[in-house]
């Protein structure tokens, strides 16, 4: 069972839409962090939220964490090609202080 | 100028044989890890060391063993290589081990044991 669930699992959509993905859990996290994953390289932070409630944009990209840190959320405004890649959630527990990570969700934004 | 950089990228080997993987990161970082991402992309902690010291080690088989001679290098030696080796790992570096501060991560190391 994941500690951190990521969904869609899948997305492909056309250039200039809109769309939000999920990072979501039963447990409470002090914080949570998002990762951008592009083929042949490693995971590279976007952002970490560490208020509940707490909306951290980064240009078109819309970062929140839930009120109750148990979820998190991410919007890209008028995606282009160069944000396809695998958006990963990630974060420690408060009972202890391993990361976390999600499955991630591979996105896919079509010219 | 990388800030954590692993070699090398890519790595075929035969069964059986000892390989090594190796990791520097010029951050100054304390806590360095090794991950494993298998066919379907998910990351999974196979070792954490903290200024040279062992602070995680996840239910890895014996054949990897992590070495890290000073605190900016980790390195990883498999012996008896099999199939189920093969995988992107990934080494990172963080400022403190599992708090609030993002991980840097290498560009992998993609080994295909044949």
């Amino acid at each position: 069972t994941q500690l951190l669930e990521q969904s869609p699992q899948f997305l492909s959509i056309q250039e200039g839409e809109n769309l939000t993905v999920y990072c979501n859990s039963s447990s409470v996290f002090s914080s949570l962090q998002w990762y951008r994953q592009e083929p042949g390289e490693g995971p590279v932070l976007l952002v970490t939220v560490v208020t509940g409630g707490e909306v951290k944009k980064l240009k078109r990209l819309t970062f929140q964490f839930g009120d109750a840190r148990k979820d998190s959320s991410l919007h890209i405004t008028a995606a282009q090609p160069g944000d396809t890649g695998l958006y990963l959630c990630a974060g420690p527990l408060d009972s202890n202080y391993q990361l976390i990570w999600g499955a991630g969700t591979k996105l896919i934004i079509k010219p | 100028d990388t800030a954590v950089s692993q070699t090398p990228k890519y790595l075929v080997t035969q069964m059986g044989n000892d390989k090594s993987i190796k990791c520097e990161q010029n951050l100054g970082h304390d806590t360095m890890y090794w991950y494993k991402q298998d066919s379907k992309k998910f990351l999974k902690i196979m070792f954490s060391y903290n200024n040279k010291e062992l602070i995680i080690n996840e239910t890895v088989p014996n054949r990897f063993s992590p070495k890290s001679p000073d605190k900016a290098h980790l390195n990883l030696h498999i012996n008896s290589l099999e199939l189920g080796d093969s995988a992107v790992y990934f080494c990172a570096s963080s400022q403190y081990h599992g708090t609030d501060y993002g991980y840097t991560f290498g560009s992998g190391t993609r080994l295909t044991v044949v």
